[in-house]
């Protein structure tokens, strides 16, 4: 079974911290990675996507992927109280299948 | 500009009853993919349809699911005789179509979610 493991927390962090979530995943053939954000009740929405090794910057997100250690990450700077929801990692497989991971909620304390 | 739309919103059922739940991909989108999510837990793959083809579905439970794409109008997941356990958030989205040369740099499209239906199972 191909899967995207992640810690399911809490991860609480105070307001202006840096958010670090990790993700892993065992489908070495997976060629593309994304971060969701879903805030509770609502449906998930994309953040970033990264399918090269290294670093990825939008914004306050950064995403790194490590594809030797099948690895992926995404870090949030200066985190507000509006980034508290769950992030969701997903791993796209072969033939369009994109599965996810159980979701890190993240506080953000004001 | 209409996004993907899924209905309806919230559908409660009796064990045993049949729950239809419906889903408009986004205008230019041709894929669409049906996810189920249980409370304080992950998204679930179910099923991958493009216009009347099942490309893809391994997460489908073998009896009482099924899933459609008609030519027209939207795709249709279907529970028959549902069970309390089915009670869930069931979630479609939607991507536009990739060359299969763009697959080897991208590996899957990137998914556009609906609102979600919510079941509820009495």
């Amino acid at each position: 079974q191909k899967e995207v493991e992640q810690n399911s927390g809490p991860l609480s962090v105070p307001e202006g911290a840096i958010a670090s979530l990790n993700c892993t995943y065992s489908d070495r053939g997976s060629q593309s990675f994304f971060w969701y954000r879903q805030y509770s009740g609502k449906s998930p929405e994309l953040i970033m996507s990264i399918y090269s090794n290294g670093d990825k910057e939008d914004g306050r997100f950064t995403a790194q992927l490590n594809k030797a250690s099948q690895y992926v990450s995404l870090l949030i700077r200066d985190s507000q109280p509006s980034d508290s929801a769950t992030y969701l990692c997903a791993g796209g497989t072969g033939g369009f299948k994109t599965i996810f991971g159980a979701g890190t909620r993240l506080f953000v304390k004001a | 500009n209409a996004g993907v739309m899924q209905n309806p919103r919230h559908l409660v059922r009796r064990r045993g009853q049949e729950a239809r739940l419906r889903c408009s991909p986004m205008k230019g989108h041709s894929h669409v993919y049906w996810y189920r999510q249980l409370p304080e837990e992950g998204l679930k793959f179910m099923v991958y349809l493009q216009k009347e083809n099942i490309i893809d579905e391994s997460g489908m439970p073998k009896e009482r699911f099924s899933a459609e794409f008609p030519k027209e109008g939207p795709s249709i997941l279907r529970i028959q005789q549902v069970v309390r356990g089915d009670s869930a958030a069931y979630f479609c989205a939607s991507s536009p179509r990739i060359s299969w040369k763009d697959t080897k740099s991208s590996g899957a499209n990137v998914l556009t979610f609906g609102a979600g239906s919510r079941l509820t199972v009495l």
